[in-house]
Formats: structure tokens, sequence, C-alpha cells
């Protein structure tokens, strides 16, 4: 069984902080890496990708990935109220056609 | 950019009741679209991979019969959920990559806004 694993949270930040969101999955073969953002009611929406070991910043966000450990995580500098939403690691296997694995995700919480 | 445009947006009907959900990739082609499903406070469960032109693929714990799939253009992909019950309330996403892109890894899959489906 094919796993992503995230802290449910909530992870709660003051405003202008740096939040830290964290992500392990399980199969070994998975390829590349994404992080969505979702507000409630709504569908994700793509924040980061992440490819090859080590850092991708983007903005006020950083991916960060090390696939020995099987562990990638997302910085949020500089974190606004607007930030606060639930964000999801999100998994892909090389193989063609292959659909992403999500994890539970993370609920942010930015408070001003 | 590439826009996935999901309808209805919300439906609430009584159970026994047949919903069909579309999902259209507006500007740009996708022989693969996939299905999720997402109850409150979880995560997104993928409940199938659409293949235009042949049959979906069903993840474990899915019935297919229940849950119809059709994929029968390169733009569209429908999901009817059949005699639904308020067990299958839930929030159904539907995602798309584009095919001309190619199937690699590193193609984000672009998401519709979903549709809240609520069975009386």
């Amino acid at each position: 069984q094919k796993e992503v694993e995230q802290n449910s949270g909530p992870l709660s930040v003051p405003e202008g902080a740096i939040a830290s969101l964290n992500c392990t999955y399980s199969d070994r073969v998975s390829q590349s890496f994404f992080w969505y953002r979702q507000y409630s009611g709504k569908s994700p929406e793509l924040i980061m990708s992440i490819y090859s070991n080590g850092d991708k910043e983007d903005g006020r966000f950083t991916a960060q990935l090390n696939k020995a450990s099987q562990y990638v995580s997302l910085l949020i500098r500089d974190s606004q109220p607007s930030d606060s939403a639930t964000y999801l690691c999100a998994v892909k296997a090389r193989q063609a056609g292959t659909a992403l694995i999500f994890g539970k995700g993370t609920t942010l919480s930015v408070s001003s | 950019g590439a826009v996935v445009s999901q309808h209805p947006s919300w439906v609430i009907c009584k159970s026994g009741t047949s919903v069909k959900i579309e999902c259209r990739s507006l500007d740009f082609q996708a022989t693969t679209m996939f299905w999720y499903r997402q109850f409150p406070k979880q995560s997104l469960m993928l409940m199938a991979t659409s293949n235009e032109g042949s049959k979906a693929t069903y993840e474990q714990g899915v019935e297919k019969d229940k849950f119809l799939i059709n994929h029968a253009s390169l733009t569209l992909s429908t999901l009817t959920v059949t005699s639904a019950h308020p067990e299958d309330s839930s929030f159904y996403i539907c995602s798309a990559r584009d095919s001309d892109r190619g199937d690699y890894s590193n193609q984000p899959q672009h998401f519709g806004d979903g549709t809240r489906l609520s069975i009386l």
C-alpha cells in the first residue's frame, strides 16, 4: 500500500513567521512530489513541485526533497493570514498514467 | 493556464437518484483523467482512472457498477453515481494532465473545482 504521511496539525504560527510542513512517503519508486493548498470547500491548487533532491525556491515557498530519507517538506516564509489552509503533499510514481497519491494534509493557521 | 471545468458544483438529491458529474479539459486534451473523492477532514482518495476510449481503472474498494465512468472524448469524462445513498455524500473532484505534454512524472495534474454531492 503506497502511503503518504503528514501531520494533520493544526500548525499555528504568528504572522511573519516561518511555517514548516513535513511529509514522508513509503513508495521508493516515487519520482515527483507536489504541494497543494486547499481552502475549505475548494479543490486543491498547486503551489510547488519538486523532482530532484535538494531545495527549490519560489517566492516565499521553499520545497525540500530527500529521496534517501523519503521525506519532502515545504517552508513558507513571512507567513500571512491568507496562507491559512490545508496543505496537501502529493506523490507520483514514474509509471505512465499513474495518479497522484495524497497525504491527509496539514492544517495551517496563521494568526495576525 | 490549463483549465479543468467540473459541473455541477453542488447537487442535492433524494436517495436512490442517479447523479452525473462532468469533467472537461477546456484548453488541452487529456487521454487520462482521474476521479477523487474527499470526505470531511479527510484527504483526496483516488477512486478511478478514466481512460479515453477504454474502460476505467478502479481502485480497490470502489464499486465500478455504482460509479460509472465514461471518457468518450479527449476533453470529457463523466462520473455517474448510480442509486446514490447518503453514504455517497462527499466532495468529488476530477483532475487531468495535458496529454500533448506526454505523461512525464513532472507534469502537474490540473483539478476541477469539485462537486459537492449531498444525498438526503
